[in-house]
């Protein structure tokens, strides 16, 4: 049971350049999440799925977007990345139902555009 | 604007001894609050929880403590130990936004041998 994985684990771009972020989870989750952080800012929510086939803008939307066509796994797009968007990428799931929803981190992505 | 403020950015503690870590928030709808834990090149972990309805729930050395009436939160670790050494999160959540959450700055705590 590998949790939530995410890959790439590190990323330097260019400016103007796009990625794709890719999120796995095994927990069969219905929730997904993107998350930011940056220093002093904690994690700010970018975009997050309450299902397949379903996405939703977060706190910090702008300049991203996401896909969710399977389950199991929530892209994160930078179409054209600028310095702004260097920061450390966190992806969580977490149950629908019940409870506090408990989120589940993956390890983080660090990307830095130059 | 910060809906969820954690006001030391650090917080050391002797080993043994008692750790505090406090958070604050603006938001009068947040339900459910939790505090995670983060080592260094790792995501957050599931650290403890507490509903609004309550005051105080304990998990073993945590125990987290809300005061509604003065929108604070702490977490007590008794007794520290130095594996405890990591980033505390606060985090906030409006269950009209469903499994949404706010999550404060963090607090660094070292736990000193």
């Amino acid at each position: 049971n590998a949790g939530v994985t995410q890959t790439p684990k590190f990323r330097v771009l260019k400016t103007g350049q796009s990625m794709t972020l890719l999120c796995a989870q095994d927990m069969n989750h219905e929730y997904m999440y993107w998350y930011r952080q940056d220093p002093g800012m904690g994690l700010r929510l970018i975009h997050y799925s309450v299902g397949e086939g379903t996405t939703a803008k977060g706190e910090v939307p702008d300049g991203y977007n996401v896909s969710r066509l399977k389950k199991q796994n929530f892209l994160l797009g930078l179409e054209s990345a600028a310095p702004s968007q260097t920061s450390v990428y966190f992806c969580a799931s977490s149950y629908s139902i019940g409870g506090a929803g408990t989120q589940y981190f993956g390890p983080g992505t660090r990307l830095t555009v130059l | 604007d910060q809906q969820v403020k954690q006001n030391s950015p650090s917080l050391s503690v002797q080993e043994g001894r008692i750790s505090i870590l406090n958070c604050d928030y603006t938001n009068s709808m947040f339900d459910y609050f939790l505090w995670y834990k983060k080592y260094p090149a790792e995501g957050p972990t599931f650290l403890i929880s507490i509903s609004s309805i309550k005051d105080k729930n304990e998990d073993g050395r945590f125990t987290v403590f809300l005061n509604k009436s003065a929108k604070h939160l702490s977490l007590h670790i008794v007794p520290s130990q130095p594996g405890d050494s990591a980033v505390y999160f606060c985090a906030a959540r409006v269950a009209v936004y469903g499994q949404n959450f706010v999550f404060g700055p963090g607090t660094r705590l070292s736990v000193l041998p």
